[in-house]
């Protein structure tokens, strides 16, 4: 069946530092690509998404690569600030029948001052 | 446009007392989601409905739950009898149809403690 797989946090950093989130996905179709972004207190946002292989998404200084040859969705940021503080979900959704978005597990994120 | 709204925000009730959460999605939507959320089990869908109708309970965790959408605006989820082991964030979701394209608009939850 289809998952998602990204790295466990907690990850720190320090504020100004560059970021990479891993994920990796297990499909068998060509699914949609998606991060969502948890803030304390707060539901989830859909931060970005791809839906075919090659394309980027990209949101407030976030990126992110659909690559079909690695299955993979790495969440990027050039410049962390202490706001983005927060849970990011590395989520996938098939085309099928079986539409409903698999979420990752969450990657906590630390950024210091 | 609102969001999804979920009330309450908070729920604090005895063990075997009936609870009730309510969604609100956004209008025009089409699929709605109930999730639950917890430190050591992470996210789980317990539902979904496609206009107004369950697809999918699977994730549902034992007869004490029941959700309904008695129409395309409102959605319940009822946990009767309340057990502390349902002491979680319960979250709803509605998204604009079925497709893999479409993201999800989630809520911002209600807080639920059964003591």
């Amino acid at each position: 069946g289809n998952s998602v797989t990204q790295m466990e946090g907690p990850v720190t950093l320090s504020e100004e530092a560059f970021l990479t989130i891993n994920c990796t996905y297990t499909a068998t179709g060509y699914p949609s690509l998606f991060w969502y972004v948890q803030y304390p207190g707060e539901g989830l946002q859909l931060l970005l998404k791809a839906t075919k292989a090659d394309d980027k998404g990209s949101n407030k200084g976030f990126e992110a690569t659909y690559r079909k040859e690695t299955t993979s969705f790495h969440l990027e940021k050039g410049s962390v600030q202490v706001s983005d503080s927060a849970v990011y979900f590395c989520a996938l959704s098939d085309r099928g029948r079986d539409d409903k978005i698999i979420f990752g597990k969450g990657t906590r994120l630390h950024i210091l001052p | 446009d609102a969001g999804v709204i979920q009330s309450p925000r908070h729920e604090v009730t005895e063990m075997g007392q009936e609870v009730t959460l309510r969604c609100k999605p956004i209008s025009g939507h089409n699929s709605l989601f109930w999730y639950r959320q917890t430190m050591m089990r992470g996210l789980e869908l317990l539902i979904y409905f496609n206009n107004n109708v369950p697809i999918d309970d699977s994730g549902m965790p034992e007869d004490r739950f029941s959700a309904k959408m008695p129409n395309a605006s409102f959605s319940t989820l009822k946990i009767q009898p309340s057990e502390p082991r349902d002491s979680a964030v319960y979250f709803c979701a509605s998204r604009p149809r079925r497709g893999g394209n479409y993201g999800y608009t989630f809520g911002s939850g209600t807080r639920l403690t059964v003591v």
